[in-house]
């Protein structure tokens, strides 16, 4: 597609439950990569996927995050058993380059907003 | 422990001043970047500074590189009310993978006609 698709735009779930949060990447972008934006924050790193494999899930926060891309484009974030400070917007952006481009130019799309209650 | 500070926090303008916000750090960066974000919207790139003094234009934006690659700022003249929005700064550390940016808190900014 022309840009950064996420979906669903806004998640609104309970305590406890499980949700999935989709990104579908701009054609042809081999990286790919999710960022946090808790309200009045700037957007921290959580994974970035080289193709299928996760290259570096260093920003997840504990094991209730867990992402996958099995087919080197659309990707999923996976929350388990949500927690109320889990609540933010959820960034994924997809770039052309790997990582050891000095160009490499990020493209962010709209973000999932999710809110725990 | 916040890495990038961007000052101010907010700032309210009268169409067609002039501003500057600040992005600083204790830490070396290889390079910085800066983004806009609309509500609702994920970052957009404006530009990317890589060598210290560096400055670069963008129409009515003036960015600049701080000699030391600690620090940067980012001028706007003649703000209009299509400038509002939040500004991030972001850089990635000397031999860092370059995805990783680090994000500062950001500056919103409004600009009223």
């Amino acid at each position: 597609g022309a840009g950064v698709s996420q979906t669903p735009s806004n998640k609104v779930t309970e305590k406890g439950k499980y949700v999935e949060l989709r990104c579908d990447p701009i054609s042809g972008h081999t990286a790919l990569y999710w960022y946090r934006q808790s309200l009045g924050q700037g957007p921290e790193f959580l994974i970035y996927f080289q193709g299928t494999g996760a290259a570096d899930d260093s920003g997840l926060p504990n094991d209730r995050f867990f992402a996958v891309r099995p087919e080197g484009s659309v990707s999923t974030l996976k929350i388990q058993r949500t927690e109320r400070g889990d609540s933010a917007v959820y960034l994924c952006a997809s770039s052309l380059l790997g990582s050891h481009s000095g160009a490499n130019v990020l493209t962010f799309g709209a973000g999932s907003r999710l809110t725990v209650l | 422990t916040q890495l990038l500070e961007q000052s101010p926090q907010f700032l309210s303008i009268q169409e067609g001043e002039n501003l500057t916000v600040y992005c600083n750090s204790s830490s070396v960066f290889s390079s910085l970047q800066w983004y806009r974000q609309e509500p609702g919207e994920g970052p957009v790139l404006l530009v990317t500074v890589v060598t210290g003094g560096e400055v670069k234009k963008l129409k009515r934006l003036t960015f600049q590189f701080g000699d030391a690659r600690k620090d940067s700022s980012l001028h706007i003249t003649a703000a209009q009310p299509g400038d509002t929005g939040l500004y991030l700064c972001a850089g990635r550390k000397p031999g860092g993978s370059n995805y990783k940016l680090t994000f500062g808190k950001g500056t919103l900014l409004t600009v009223n006609p």
